[in-house]
């Protein structure tokens, strides 16, 4: 199975900050990477797929850059309603396979 | 508007069995692989099972493997995950997705609490 490593695993940040993530799989994925958010008590929601396109009715302070192996995640200017926890997911073999989270919260 | 319900989920003892529905609505139902997505209490999201659209095609995690078995009644428009021989470890909100990969449609069920205890 292909794993994927998301760093950090958790973040603090502050309305307005630029923040990354980046997700590596073990092995190339080619551009099948997408990025999901996910509030408390809330089912996840897709940001990011294809490594690079937003999702419809995504706000575009979201973006998603890489191939292959290292991917991120930019949060341009971090909103009040970023706070979540963010998960690469890897669609380029079965199983699929999704990294083990970025918790972003308040600084 | 798409909607993905599930519903089934409970407290069930170790050894037991459970099945989780899908009732889908808002999109063409036939025409889309679909999968089961868990969660155990605080912890990350992990790739169940995978059903191709015409339902002869099926995936399951190797933790999972030989005990839960998905399926599809494409008439009815809901998707299935029959689960046995249930162990704590199982414990999790079951989510009902249309993970979409390279294709823009992608959504997700609100899910369903199985859990599993004595």
């Amino acid at each position: 199975d292909i794993q994927m490593t998301q760093s950090p695993s958790s973040l603090s940040a502050s309305v307005g900050d630029r923040v990354t993530i980046t997700c590596r799989a073990s092995q190339g994925i080619s551009s099948d990477l997408g990025w999901y958010q996910q509030k408390p008590g809330r089912a996840p929601q897709r940001l990011i797929y294809a490594a690079s396109s937003l999702q419809s009715g995504v706000p575009s302070r979201f973006s998603g850059s890489g191939s292959g192996t290292e991917f991120t995640l930019t949060i341009s200017s971090l909103q009040p309603e970023d706070f979540a926890t963010y998960y690469c997911l890897q669609h380029n073999s079965e199983p699929w396979t999704f990294g083990q989270g970025t918790k972003v919260d308040i600084k | 508007e798409v909607q993905l319900v599930e519903s089934g989920g409970g407290l069930v003892q170790p050894g037991g069995s459970l099945r989780l529905s899908c009732a889908a609505s808002g999109f063409t139902f036939r025409k889309y692989n679909l999968h089961w997505v868990r969660q155990a209490p605080g912890k990350g999201l992990l790739f169940i099972s995978r059903i191709t659209a015409d339902g002869r095609e099926t995936k399951c995690a190797d933790s999972v493997e030989g005990r839960f078995t998905i399926s599809r009644d494409n008439a009815k428009s809901t998707l299935y995950l029959q689960m046995n021989s249930l162990g704590p470890e199982d414990t999790a909100m079951y989510y009902c997705v249309r993970l979409g990969g390279s294709d823009p449609f992608d959504h997700w069920g609100r899910g369903a609490l199985v859990t599993v205890s004595s």
